[in-house]
């Protein structure tokens, strides 16, 4: 079981916005910066959320990030097919030598 | 742009010991911090632990501390990751990931943004 809490599951019609959420403990998301990743089957996470809110070069606006306490979320606006994936969030931990974490992950469905 | 090529396919027994390589192109690894992260099979990713190839300063996930050793070549662009005492639950696909931000505790990571295709290990009697 993962320290990091996602819902095991999102869904969501095209063009509708839907969020993901990730809690966790003021040693990792209260303290640190949250980052999300996605997943397609058979392929390497990609980084899609950066620092809770940056997104890197090529990644749309259509995915924003925030934080707030201990809980972290990414929202997807203008949902699309090929947004079905597993999303990931992940942290740093204080009261885990700063060892990375990823939450269990939200297999996201477009309907 | 930053590449990460990775070594093939690996079938261990048990006891035994998997290395496993990363070879980076487009970005000298001097400045990049460089991670090793695990996913079994359906299940999510694992941070297994880091690497600043320019000062060889590392950090491992408890999980793995005194089973992994990771390091780095400089002059080939290489990263390795070594992990002993293969159990079954060490199966899995193992990624290297490049990170342009700092590594260690109070350094601030900008996320692991480029990723290699992933090496499978497998962990059998």
């Amino acid at each position: 079981q993962s320290v990091l809490t996602q819902p095991p599951s999102a869904s969501g019609t095209p063009g509708q916005r839907i969020t993901i959420s990730c809690s966790g403990s003021i040693s990792n998301i209260g303290s640190n910066y949250v980052y999300w990743y996605r997943q397609l089957p058979g392929t390497a996470p990609k980084l899609l959320i950066y620092m809770n809110t940056q997104r890197p070069s090529g990644v749309p606006d259509r995915f924003s990030g925030s934080k707030s306490g201990t809980s972290a979320s990414l929202a997807i606006s203008g949902l699309r097919s090929d947004d079905e994936a597993d999303y990931y969030c992940s942290v740093r931990d204080d009261s885990l030598s700063s060892n990375f974490l990823f939450g269990g992950g939200t297999k996201v469905t477009v309907l | 742009q930053v590449q990460l090529v990775q070594s093939g396919a690996e079938v261990k027994k048990p006891g035994a010991s998997v290395k496993v390589s990363c070879k980076v192109s487009g970005k000298s690894l001097t400045v990049l911090a460089i991670h090793w992260v695990r996913q079994a099979p359906g299940k999510g990713p694992d941070w297994v632990g880091g690497l600043d190839p320019d000062d060889g300063e590392t950090l491992y996930a408890q999980k793995f501390q005194g089973r992994v050793t990771l390091t780095a070549d400089t002059a080939t662009g290489t990263a390795h990751m070594e992990l002993t005492r293969l159990r079954s639950e060490d199966s899995g696909v193992y990624y290297c990931a490049t990170d342009i931000g700092g590594l260690g505790a109070g350094a601030t990571s900008l996320g692991f943004e480029s990723w290699g295709q992933g090496t499978l290990v497998t962990v059998s009697s």
